[in-house]
């Protein structure tokens, strides 16, 4: 069965920090990974990974995939009490059909 | 933000009674997704549609069925409901899957089942 791992399941913070979340997987073959971050309403998109080694980055949020290891790591630099959601791992596989992980929630203490 | 509409918001029903959830883009996306959303389960695909009358399973599909008679509609169904489909439930859109697109969803559905 495809799987979607995301650690911590939660993590509490204090701003400025730097946190590094995890998302491993166990599917065999995929079109895309994907972050999201959700606050109290739907998930809004992040970063769409595809390529193995390639760093995605948007101001203090960077992503990447390492298709070996079968993971894919989210990093938030100079925390804010703005980044306080549940953040959303998913795998899109071939069949277009999406797997997403638990989350990991973070709360951003000031 | 892409435009997706749910409706209703919320909705309380009774165990055994029919319910439909409406989901409404205006993107003329092709593909539609329903996901409910549970504690410790994080976001888990229904069903999903790739175009007009084209409809899938999804990892959690049995109890629910769904219909697209228009690109803009699709329609999830709970047949009987039961208090286990008692959940917040999105909708998405996706523009291809050619290209890799990202999923943009709704705002959301809570149902209470009692």
């Amino acid at each position: 069965e495809d799987k979607v791992v995301q650690s911590p399941l939660s993590l509490v913070v204090h701003e400025g920090d730097t946190v590094t979340l995890n998302c491993s997987y166990e599917v065999t073959n995929f079109r895309s990974l994907l972050w999201y971050k959700q606050e109290k309403k739907a998930p809004t998109f992040l970063f769409m990974l595809t390529s193995s080694g390639i760093e995605k980055k948007s101001g203090r949020l960077s992503s990447i995939l390492d298709k070996k290891e079968l993971f894919s790591i989210l990093n938030i630099t100079a925390t804010q009490t703005g980044d306080s959601a549940v953040y959303l791992c998913a795998l899109r596989t071939v069949n277009n059909d999406m797997r997403f992980g638990a989350g990991t929630r973070l709360t951003v203490k000031p | 933000d892409a435009g997706i509409t749910q409706s209703p918001r919320h909705k309380v029903t009774e165990t055994g009674t029919p319910v439909t959830l409406r989901c409404h883009q205006t993107e003329n996306h092709r593909y539609m997704y329903w996901y409910r959303q549970d504690p410790g389960h994080g976001l888990r695909l229904i069903h999903y549609s790739y175009g007009v009358k084209d409809t899938d399973k999804g990892e959690v599909s049995d109890g629910y069925s769904v219909s697209r008679s228009k690109t803009e509609d699709f329609l999830l169904t709970l047949e009987s409901a039961t208090s286990s489909q008692t959940s917040v439930y999105f909708c998405a859109i996706s523009l291809s899957i050619v290209t890799d697109n990202e999923q943009f969803f709704g705002p959301g559905t809570r149902l209470t089942v009692l």
